[in-house]
């Protein structure tokens, strides 16, 4: 199986700085990771992903990052504003059936 | 574009009592989803379907049961609610292998 924690339930940064939300995974094997912003009273929404075969991979403000070897990736949002306050979950894909596995999510807290 | 629907948005219950969570797509995605989320616990999933006609269970499907009714809808049901299904619950859905979810707006669900 797989599974995924995130390493801080709580982030909290200032309005224009740089925010790293960081996830870790246990299974070699999974070749497909997404990062999803989660909105008060929302459902989960798509930010960004990254294949097994890419280290690094760009959007609008966020970069993520993946460490194959230490099974570690991360999440970068540049310029963080006050819309960016909301919960952020990596997921895994761990190849069976495209099912994802979930990390338990940091909340992130963007300060003026 | 609707995306993916879910209906109620809220519901309570009594112990004992049944009840079916609706769930449709209009993207033509082949695989569909739901999951729950308690507090502190992240996206837990309880059963999905990758492709129309088939269904399995996911990690946590006690006490539920799922139909894959069509290619667009893809139902939970709760056949004798507990307060332990208390819970949001979210649909999703997936174009297949490597394809990002798409998630509903959630359902609140109390069992009193």
């Amino acid at each position: 199986g797989e599974s995924v924690g995130l390493h801080l339930p709580t982030l909290s940064v200032q309005e224009g700085d740089n925010s790293i939300i960081n996830c870790a995974y246990s299974n070699s094997a999974s070749d497909y990771f997404i990062w999803y912003k989660q909105e008060s009273g929302k459902g989960p929404q798509f930010i960004i992903d990254i294949r097994s075969n890419m280290d690094k991979r760009q959007g609008q403000r966020v970069t993520v990052l993946l460490n194959k070897t230490v099974k570690h990736l991360s999440l970068q949002i540049a310029a963080t504003q006050p819309g960016d306050s909301a919960v952020y979950f990596c997921a895994a894909d761990t190849g069976t059936a495209s099912k994802l596995t979930f990390g338990t999510g940091t909340r992130l807290q963007v300060t003026l | 574009n609707a995306g993916v629907t879910q209906t109620p948005k809220f519901q309570v219950l009594k112990t004992g009592q049944s009840m079916t969570l609706q769930c449709a797509q209009d993207m033509n995605h082949n695989s569909m989803y739901w999951y729950r989320q308690d507090p502190g616990m992240g996206l837990r999933l309880i059963y999905y379907s990758a492709s129309e006609g088939t269904t399995d269970k996911g990690e946590v499907p006690n006490g539920y049961n799922v139909s894959r009714l069509n290619k667009r809808e893809f139902s939970l049901r709760l056949e004798s609610a507990a307060p332990s299904q208390t819970s949001v619950y979210f649909c999703a859905s997936s174009p297949g292998r490597l394809g990002g979810y798409t998630f509903g707006s959630g359902t609140r669900l109390t069992v009193v």
